[in-house]
């Protein structure tokens, strides 16, 4: 199945450090995602990053995504507590397949 | 910014019984979906919906679930005779087209 996974599955940082999180698949794509989830909420769309492109930003997001390793990566650089939340890749064939989260921590 | 609603946001009901979540997805949108994140677990797919007809669905979404979108505004994810493994939170998406705009969810409790 088209499923992304991440890793790692729980990340503990210091304000002000960077945070990178990965995130594997399977099958071919049409173009990779990734959403934030607050504890108990909904999710919320971060950025989408095309089968075509390499590299993405966003603010203080930058995803990259290696198609010939089905890979991709998403850095949080200067962290705040704020950005604690789960991270999801999701890829889009069809629909959208979520992988299992990274549960990212950041410490004041 | 238009958002994609859902009611009730917390919804008990007694195992056995038929429940009915509510979204109303953003209004220019023309997919619709209903996920599932059972606690601790990852999203999981349950089924889209395009051009009023299911247009791909997963093997949990059987026979005890069924998708209405009953006029122009509302999508309807029905769970009939509830089972307590049904338990979870329930998001409903719309998309323009590739990026998906979530719902707050609506967390079901099967007691």
């Amino acid at each position: 199945s088209q499923q992304g996974e991440e890793d790692p599955q729980a990340l503990s940082i210091q304000e002000g450090e960077n945070a990178t999180m990965n995130c594997s698949y399977k099958t071919s794509i049409n173009n990779l995602q990734w959403y934030r989830q607050n504890s108990g909420r909904g999710l919320v769309h971060l950025i989408l990053i095309r089968s075509n492109e390499r590299e993405k930003h966003s603010g203080r997001l930058r995803v990259t995504l290696d198609t010939s390793k089905k890979s991709s990566s998403l850095l949080i650089t200067a962290s705040r507590a704020a950005d604690t939340a789960s991270y999801f890749c999701a890829t889009r064939g069809g629909k959208l397949i979520f992988g299992q989260g990274t549960e990212l921590s950041v410490k004041p | 910014e238009p958002e994609v609603t859902q009611t009730p946001s917390h919804q008990v009901t007694q195992m056995g019984q038929e429940v009915i979540l509510r979204c109303v997805p953003i209004s220019n949108h023309l997919y619709f979906y209903w996920y599932r994140q059972i606690l601790g677990q990852k999203v999981e797919f349950l089924v889209s919906f395009y051009n009023n007809e299911i247009s791909e669905k997963s093997e949990i979404f059987d026979d005890q679930f069924s998708v209405e979108r009953p006029d122009g505004s509302n999508f309807t994810l029905k769970i009939r005779s509830t089972k307590l493994e049904d338990s979870a939170m329930y998001f409903c998406a719309s998309s323009p087209g590739d990026l998906g705009f979530f719902g707050q969810g609506t967390r079901l409790t099967v007691v």
